[in-house]
């Protein structure tokens, strides 16, 4: 069965303290890995997707980065609007889609 | 741009009454998911759609019942809402199955539904 968990929970941040976020997965086969941000009573905003070990991708002050068992978020020099949760996914190859729990990130001013 | 839209952003309804949640995507996708998040929870699967009148029953399915009869509109019903039913509702969309870059799914904004 996938799995996916994120870690920390949370974490609050002073504004251009950077810092990374973790999701580790265990997946019968990664077709996918997918990064969302998430406002507070709203819907998850797509981020990115990692296909292969190694990948990187980078938006802004965001770069996500995939090995073979976990991806991290860099956030570099981040702000107050970087506020939110950011959800990790995973997909495999027999199509099925599985959300980690969150990390609910704070930065204050 | 991609724009997944749902009926209410904020529903109340009594128990024991019959609820409609509406999603539309207007991306020509093919494949539309409903889940709930929940604290601690999560997202969850309700229920998912690879084409139209088509139905797959996702990881929570008991309670919740599906209609696709066009492809850009995939709604939820609750049969009978019970007050465990709860919740935040996001609809989501992606192109299709073909490939790992027609994966992506995108959300709408929710509905939070409250039963009373």
């Amino acid at each position: 069965e996938d799995q996916v968990t994120q870690s920390p929970e949370a974490l609050r941040l002073q504004e251009g303290e950077s810092s990374s976020l973790n999701c580790s997965y265990t997946v019968s086969g990664l077709r996918g890995l997918f990064w969302y941000r998430q406002d507070p009573g709203k819907g998850p905003e797509f981020l990115f997707t990692l296909y292969s070990a190694g990948e990187e991708k980078e938006k802004e002050r965001l770069k996500a980065t995939l090995t073979k068992k976990e991806s991290f978020l860099h956030i570099t020099a981040p702000k107050p609007e970087d506020s939110a949760t950011y959800l990790c996914a995973v997909q495999d190859y027999g199509q099925n889609f599985v959300f980690g729990p969150g990390t609910r990130l704070s930065v204050l001013p | 741009d991609v724009k997944v839209t749902q009926s209410s952003r904020y529903l109340v309804k009594r128990t024991g009454e019959k609820v409609f949640l509406e999603c539309v995507q207007d991306m020509d996708h093919e494949n539309m998911f409903w889940y709930r998040q929940d604290p601690g929870l999560g997202l969850r699967l309700i229920y998912f759609s690879y084409d139209v009148k088509m139905k797959e029953k996702g990881d929570i399915p008991e309670g919740y019942s599906v209609s696709r009869e066009k492809k850009e509109r995939f709604s939820l019903i609750l049969e009978s809402a019970s007050t465990n039913q709860t919740s935040m509702y996001l609809c989501a969309s992606s192109l299709s199955g073909g490939g790992p870059s027609t994966d992506t799914q995108y959300f709408g904004p929710g509905t939070r539904l409250t039963v009373l």
